[in-house]
């Protein structure tokens, strides 16, 4: 079973539309982490958020806003009135205890937005 | 300015070759990791460490190698065993303990 799983494998919207990207997370572990991070075009990725696993408040950040569910394990997040540079790879990722004090991230597969002038 | 540099961007190689990827970090971070990335997939851990001179195999440690003789220096070596080397080769460095890591640019190998 995959531990971190983004069901929407593409999306298209139409500028200024507001679209949410699923995660949905899988851990035995009461301490953990959880990451969006956006991947343009020219490869690298950019981290946007973190989230520990006490803090369900949700966030926002301009355009951008997080939703973390415990109960349902999902961590989504949606673009409000997204714009044409929102176009890009976005993974959902998961960080958990690997043993002396270490932490090791699962990423999920992506999900590809595209947005059309 | 502060960050990860990752080089070349790309590489080309002739199958049966050794390659070592370049990856150096000036963030004063004590953990580097590399990634490796697939067409439409997801990142899959290759190798990490967390302090200097000790390094942890990941999920698909299998062909590659790594050395950490310097905290700003985590270079990863391709080797002639990895049976599909072609891949987008992704390093990080992050402050430990759950923290959030940040990625460099990344080197697009090509192995013919």
């Amino acid at each position: 079973a995959q531990k971190v799983t983004q069901a929407q494998t593409e999306i298209s919207v139409v500028e200024k539309e507001d679209v949410t990207l699923d995660c949905v997370y899988e851990t035995r572990d009461t301490t953990y982490y959880l990451f969006w991070y956006k991947q343009p075009p020219s490869g690298e990725l950019v981290f946007l958020i973190r989230r520990n696993s006490f803090d369900e408040q949700n966030e926002i950040s301009g355009r951008y806003s997080w939703n973390f569910q415990k109960s349902t394990s999902s961590f989504n997040f949606t673009i409000t009135a997204s714009q044409v540079v929102d176009s890009a790879v976005y993974f959902c990722a998961l960080s958990e205890p690997s043993g002396a004090g270490s932490y090791q991230l699962t990423f999920g597969k992506g999900t590809k937005l595209s947005v059309i002038p | 300015d502060g960050g990860i540099t990752q080089s070349p961007k790309y590489l080309f190689r002739k199958e049966g070759q050794n390659v070592t990827l370049s990856c150096e970090q000036n963030l004063n971070h004590d953990a580097m990791y590399w990634y490796r990335q697939d067409p439409g997939q997801g990142l899959r851990l290759i190798y990490y460490s967390q302090i200097v001179n000790d390094f942890q195999k990941g999920d698909i440690a299998e062909g590659y190698s790594v050395s950490r003789e310097k905290k700003e220096s985590f270079p990863l070596t391709v080797t002639s065993a990895q049976k599909n080397p072609t891949a987008f080769y992704l390093c990080a460095s992050s402050p430990g303990g759950g923290g959030e890591q940040y990625f460099g640019p990344g080197t697009r190998l090509t192995v013919t």
